[in-house]
């Protein structure tokens, strides 16, 4: 079993509505990062969270510490939002390495 | 405007060849990564530097080696290029206990 786990895979949206993509872990955690990754390759760090909720724009970032749970929320989809999406974890404090889930791919349609 | 550049963005290579994938940061960070990123496996660590010459084993380091020689470069090395390593090869920094990284564009290698 990974230790970091998405859902969905796959994921497509009508251009307005409310997304969320899910992020479970298995192994404890300093913090948790959501990544996002345009066709081409760039990544761009969106949030990194080690407890309660972060928002920019219309994005929101949730995490359950107990639970070992995050979510990632889009708010009035837009088609630019279409990326991919990859929760990543870093452990212990003192860990330089982050743990990576496969990734959400989201297309948005106008 | 900050950033990890990664010198090339396309790159072919025959089998057996030794290739060089170069990444430069301008932030002056302490922490640079080398990640592979395949369909279905998402983001693997080969290796990572937390200092000049310093450097540590990732997920899958078998088949490569680094060098940081400068803080600011960090060069990922495949000794006998194979098959199996074409890949996107995507390079990462970051500050000493941050939690932010910064990642380059990718350097996608074929290799024939």
């Amino acid at each position: 079993k990974n230790e970091v786990e998405q859902s969905p895979q796959n994921l497509t949206a009508q251009e307005g509505e409310f997304i969320t993509i899910n992020c479970s872990y298995s192994v404890g955690i300093s913090a948790l990062h959501w990544l996002q990754q345009h066709p081409g390759g760039g990544i761009v760090s969106l949030f990194m969270l080690s407890s309660g909720k972060k928002k920019h724009g219309r994005l929101i970032a949730t995490i359950n510490i107990q639970e070992k749970h995050s979510s990632l929320h889009i708010t009035a989809s837009h088609p630019r939002d279409s990326a991919v999406y990859i929760c990543a974890v870093r452990r212990g404090a003192g860990s330089y390495q982050l743990t990576f889930g496969k990734g959400t791919k989201l297309s948005v349609i106008p | 405007d900050v950033k990890v550049t990664q010198s090339s963005r396309y790159l072919v290579k025959r089998t057996g060849e030794k290739v060089f994938l170069e990444c430069v940061q301008d932030m002056d960070h302490e922490n640079m990564f080398w990640y592979r990123q395949d369909p279905g496996l998402g983001l693997r660590l080969i290796y990572f530097s937390y200092d000049v010459k310093m450097k540590e084993k990732g997920d899958i380091p078998e088949g490569y080696s680094v060098s940081r020689e400068k803080k600011e470069r960090f060069s990922l090395i495949l000794e006998s290029a194979s098959t199996n390593q074409t890949s996107m090869y995507l390079c990462a920094s970051s500050l000493q206990g941050a939690g932010y990284s910064t990642f380059g564009a990718g350097t996608r290698l074929s290799v024939l």
